[in-house]
């Protein structure tokens, strides 16, 4: 069975610019969740999605962040502008509904030059 | 204070030695605990949930003390493939909160 795939791996913008983060859920799972995690520490919680429905985007700094999750299915993550703070791995993960385990992508690596 | 605490180590060790991590959170509504493993530019994986009445598997046991909001984990008879960073997770509201990870290296 396919894991979650998230793309690109890694990407190098110049502070200012916009990137766009693209995931893929688990076949089936109902629940995604974007993460930050910056170096040397946990991954923090930006979004979660219940199908197409943003449940909890509490911690989503929305002026410069957006998400969709349009079909309930694949979810993009966007930054506009992007920020020399926002470097970090972007985390996508999921779980099946009522689920407690959550699959984690193998993560964007972002550089903000 | 963090919602979620961890001594980020690094815990040196030689292989076969028993280690322990522990882990504090301020939350007592949270609902459910986890150990997670995480290899250096790796994405997290679930290692093991943690119960109240401790739970083991093979090498690896966890202790959940909720009267003191603290989460253990031991690994016994240590690998060089256990060389990871151990991320302490607790889950409230729907939510997962992670710690920042306790680094383990297992050396030859």
């Amino acid at each position: 069975e396919a894991g979650v795939v998230q793309s690109p791996r890694y990407k190098i913008i110049e502070k200012k610019q916009p990137v766009a983060f693209w995931c893929n859920p688990i076949s089936g799972h109902n629940t995604l969740y974007w993460y930050r995690q910056n170096l040397g520490q946990g991954p923090e919680l930006l979004i979660r999605y219940e199908n197409e429905e943003a449940v909890d985007d509490s911690q989503l700094p929305k002026d410069r962040f957006s998400a969709e999750r349009l079909k309930g299915v694949d979810s993009t993550l966007k930054i506009q502008p992007a920020e020399l703070g926002d470097s970090a791995v972007y985390l996508c993960a999921s779980s099946s509904t009522g689920g407690d385990t959550q699959y984690f992508g193998p993560g964007t690596r972002l550089t903000v030059l | 204070r963090k919602e979620v605490e961890q001594d980020p180590g690094p815990f040196n060790v030689p292989e076969g030695a028993t280690v322990a991590f522990n882990c504090t959170y301020s939350n007592s509504a949270s609902q459910s605990f986890f150990w997670y493993r995480q290899d250096c530019r790796k994405e997290p994986k679930l290692l093991m949930s943690v119960y109240s009445s401790g739970n083991e598997d093979g090498r690896f046991t966890a202790q959940l003390n909720r009267a003191s909001q603290y989460i253990s984990l031991l690994i016994r008879d240590s690998k060089l493939s256990d060389s990871a960073t151990y991320l302490c997770v607790v889950e409230y509201g729907n939510k997962l909160v992670f710690g920042a990870g306790t680094i383990l290296r297992v050396k030859s």
